[in-house]
């Protein structure tokens, strides 16, 4: 069965401070990883996916097999990133989310 | 192009009432999907449609039916609500390489 564990439920982070989200997950076979976002009274959007090695709004996600972790990261934090992050993967035709870190931007 | 439409945004029922939500997409997207969002819980899958004609149970299926009216359709029924129903549930489309998932904007139903 598919698994995602995001181990902080909060995190708060003070302006130009680098961020890190941690993502475990477990699954047999070859998983394909997302980062969805929430922003405030916005709808759940796809921040980015391991499979486009893309960086969005300066965040970065690099997929380390051996630790079965996709943490996302961005060096310098801005008031802006505060949202609610979900690490996600597909498998099986599902999605399986994760329970969400909610990352709070110090001013 | 509005994406994924979800009706009502907030609904309030009394225990035992029933209710549909709506959710249509004009993406032409095969998959379809019901969530529920709760504190603590992130959000779990309750039913998945791969394609038009199926449907399939997700991870908390207990307590409510679904209905793949068309490819563009997907509707939830809650045949008798209960207060552990209570939860923004977000409908949410994808295409066939599931790269791209699109949420509607969320029901938030309080069950009394």
């Amino acid at each position: 069965a598919q698994r995602v564990t995001q181990p902080e439920k909060l995190l708060s982070v003070f302006k130009g401070a680098p961020v890190e989200l941690k993502c475990n997950y477990s699954y047999s076979g070859s998983p394909e990883l997302f980062w969805y976002v929430q922003y405030s009274r916005q709808r759940l959007q796809l921040l980015l996916r391991h499979i486009s090695r893309e960086s969005i709004k300066g965040f970065t996600a690099d997929l380390n097999k051996g630790e079965t972790s996709f943490h996302l990261k961005k060096p310098f934090a801005q008031e802006e990133d505060s949202a609610m992050y979900y690490c996600v993967t597909f498998g099986n035709e599902k999605l399986t989310f994760g329970t969400g870190t909610r990352l709070t931007i110090i001013p | 192009n509005a994406g994924v439409t979800q009706t009502p945004k907030f609904q309030v029922l009394k225990t035992g009432q029933s209710m549909t939500l709506q959710c249509a997409q004009d993406m032409n997207h095969n998959s379809m999907y019901w969530y529920r969002q709760d504190p603590g819980m992130g959000l779990r899958l309750i039913y998945y449609s791969a394609s038009e004609g199926t449907t399939d149970k997700g991870e908390v299926p207990n307590g409510y039916n679904v209905s793949r009216l068309n490819k563009r359709e997907f509707s939830l029924r809650l045949e008798s609500a209960a207060p552990s129903q209570t939860s923004v549930y977000f409908c949410a489309s994808s295409d066939l390489s599931y790269l791209s998932l699109h949420f509607g904007n969320g029901t938030r139903l309080t069950v009394t």
